[in-house]
């Protein structure tokens, strides 16, 4: 059975570094993408970018490059979505997804979501 | 980057209706187009890939169509645990991007 277990709930100051992750099961890891998508409170999904675990190729949407760092580690099948300077706007709900076997790059399976709460 | 425009932003229709939601992107995605349906509290769940294609376990009610720029998500009868919001997304090239969401209550 594929599933994409998340961490769980982080609270953090802002100007804190914070990197939380999606550990991948039930399938070969490796040859498939994982995106991650943000969702501010009571508002829609936004594609933040996405990584192959298989050579670590990293892609971002421009809105959020630079401000996170997406990465996998092949050796305990996770990946991670990371922030070196967190801000009050980057309280939301983070999922992460697996792009199936499609090919037209639908996530078929979703991680139950990390809940970031960032407040002084 | 591709804009999405999806409407409308909230519908409501009664049980056994049909219901039909757009998604028109600003250039041509060929059928790089899924939907996906987020209940309160839940995670996404994938019900339409590549414009037209029905994910396995999703009820038949549910279809999609289109190529190129515009698509659409028909409910063609509608029941009252498909109260949700939908989005579509567009994964041409390796930019992804979600529409806005359209949010369907159940008279």
């Amino acid at each position: 059975e594929v599933q994409l277990v998340q961490s769980g709930v982080e609270v953090k100051k802002p100007g804190e570094s914070l990197k939380i992750s999606c550990k991948g099961s039930g399938y070969s890891f490796t040859t498939y993408w994982i995106g991650w998508v943000r969702q501010m409170p009571g508002k829609g999904l936004e594609w933040m970018g996405m990584v192959y675990p298989g050579d670590s190729d990293a892609r971002y949407s421009p809105s959020f490059q630079g401000h996170v760092t997406i990465s996998a580690d092949n050796s305990i099948t996770t990946a991670y979505l990371q922030w070196d300077s967190l801000k009050a706007s980057d309280s939301a709900m983070y999922y992460c997804a697996r792009d199936g076997d499609s090919g037209s790059g639908s996530y078929d399976y979703w991680g139950q979501g990390t809940l970031v709460t960032v407040s002084s | 980057d591709i804009q999405m425009t999806q409407s409308p932003s909230s519908l409501s229709a009664s049980v056994g209706d049909r219901v039909s939601i757009t998604c028109r992107t600003s250039q041509s995605i060929n059928t790089y187009l899924n939907w996906y349906q987020q209940k309160p509290g839940k995670a996404p769940k994938l019900l339409i890939y590549a414009a037209s294609n029905l994910q396995s376990g999703v009820p038949s009610r549910f279809s999609g169509s289109g190529s190129g720029t515009d698509f659409t998500l028909t409910i063609s009868s509608l029941q009252p645990e498909d109260s949700a919001i939908y989005y579509c997304q567009q994964t041409y090239g390796m930019s992804y991007s979600f529409g806005q969401g359209t949010k369907l209550e159940i008279k």
